[in-house]
């Protein structure tokens, strides 16, 4: 158990539909990472989040957004669903942020876009 | 286009063997880390490599990062059943924050 907690595991649902993955990162962690992880792509970074701040973004389509509240929870909102949507999302977290933190990874959220 | 390539892709070996995983870009990086991931679950970090040339030991597993920081590999020793699982390499470039790049994955099956 990493200590990471994402919710739900599993969600189906349609095209066009919009979805809310949310994460708690581990006690006393201050950055959240957000992945992508599909079996065409691999695992495609999304944005980091520190302390409430956007620092850093990946491979992320404008029809996701994601946000960190102020107890540091994240929530990671995919609208204008897509059948290649479909894939493993994993929350991650560190203490700093800094280059060569180590990450703890969730155990991830299975989206399926039917 | 993966800014990362890992190779082999699939990699079978019987228990007991040696086996080297390669992780190979064009882009320089701040540092480097490996993973493992089981079926189903998070990847688990293994390893931070920092600086050009650095090689760290872990058991049985050995890591080294290219001079350039543009490269790496995993080497291990005697692999066993319980190596089985998939290897990740990621690169991290840091501004701001942490920009993570993950390699291709390889997949290792350690037959008995």
């Amino acid at each position: 158990d990493s200590g990471v907690t994402q919710t739900p595991k599993h969600l189906i649902t349609a095209t066009g539909q919009r979805v809310t993955l949310r994460c708690s990162p581990r006690s006393g962690d201050l950055s959240v990472y957000w992945y992508q992880q599909s079996l065409d792509q691999g695992l495609q970074f999304l944005i980091h989040y520190y302390n409430g701040e956007e620092r850093a973004k990946g491979n992320i389509l404008e029809r996701f957004s994601a946000q960190q509240f102020p107890d540091l929870h994240s929530e990671l909102n995919l609208s204008s669903l897509e059948l290649g949507d479909s894939a493993l999302y994993f929350c991650a977290s560190s203490d700093m942020g800094l280059a060569g933190d180590e990450q703890f990874f969730g155990p991830g959220t299975r989206l399926t876009v039917l | 286009t993966q800014l990362l390539e890992q190779s082999p892709q699939f990699l079978s070996i019987q228990e007991g063997e040696n086996l080297t995983v390669y992780c190979n870009s064009s882009s320089v990086f701040s540092s480097l880390q490996w993973y493992r991931q089981e079926p189903g679950e998070g990847p688990v970090l293994l390893v931070t490599v920092v600086t050009g040339g650095e090689v760290k030991k872990l058991k049985r597993l050995t890591f080294q990062f290219g001079d350039a920081r543009k490269d790496s590999s995993l080497h291990i020793t005697a692999a066993q059943p319980g190596d089985t699982g998939l290897y990740l390499c990621a690169g991290v470039k840091w501004h701001t924050g942490n920009q993570f790049y993950f390699g291709t994955g390889t997949s290792l099956t350690v037959i008995p």
